[in-house]
């Protein structure tokens, strides 16, 4: 599977848009491109995945780069319960997910 | 209702011991997952079962045994516990259903602290 690269932290303003890049430049062309996040302790918790095309869901948005070496989850309106480790993955398929560092990001009042 | 469950969620032990933790899904998923979350928070997959088959085995030491006596159930059976053992263990599930141009998400449990004394 290919290797993810994320900032380490990043804080956000409440309210305000995160915007979380991901670089995974060694991408194949059937990998999908994974977001999960951890919130202090709990279990990783989904949050949205895909392949080539940008996908939005209830959480957030993911727009992958049409080389597809980049990607950016965006969490349009971060409240404060959105501060959490936030995993980018790449994988061929979910059965074999590799949690990276991820990126610390601290929503802010 | 709880999709994925995990007990206990707190196992402080002593060395050389063995114990078991024991995980549950009611999504009606096919395929469930062991993970360990070090100290250092890196979360690495242990094991994979599908339909009750083991699928994935990542290098991990035969004193640690998973057990599916049904889809719905995967444990984790540790002998001989080590002070390396203290970790925060993930159980997880999906569907599995790995067709061709789809992809599923898997459902974590919220851990078991082992601390290993």
């Amino acid at each position: 599977d290919a290797k993810t690269t994320q900032p380490t932290s990043m804080d956000c303003a409440e309210g305000r848009a995160a915007n979380l890049p991901c670089n995974h430049s060694t991408i194949s062309g059937n990998e999908y491109v994974y977001w999960y996040r951890q919130i202090h302790s709990q279990g990783p918790q989904y949050i949205i995945h895909g392949l080539k095309n940008n996908e939005t869901n209830e959480m957030a948005s993911l727009i992958i780069t049409e080389d597809r070496k980049s990607s950016t989850l965006i969490l349009p309106h971060a409240t404060l319960r959105d501060t959490a480790v936030y995993y980018c993955i790449v994988a061929l398929r979910d059965y074999k997910l590799s949690f990276g560092a991820g990126t610390t990001v601290t929503v802010r009042a | 209702d709880t999709a994925v469950s995990q007990t206990p969620k707190y196992l402080v032990t002593q060395m050389g011991n063995d114990k078991s933790i024991k995980c549950e899904q009611n999504l009606g998923h096919d395929t469930m997952y062991w993970y360990k979350q070090d100290s250092k928070k890196f979360l690495k997959i242990m094991f994979s079962y599908n339909n009750k088959e083991l699928i994935i085995n990542e290098t991990v030491p035969n004193r640690f045994s998973p057990k599916s006596p049904d889809k719905a159930h995967l444990n984790l059976h540790i002998n001989s516990l080590e002070l390396g053992d203290s970790a925060v263990y993930f159980c997880a599930s999906s569907l599995g259903t790995w067709t061709s141009g789809s992809s599923d998400t898997q459902y974590f449990g919220p851990g078991t602290r082992l601390t290993v004394l």
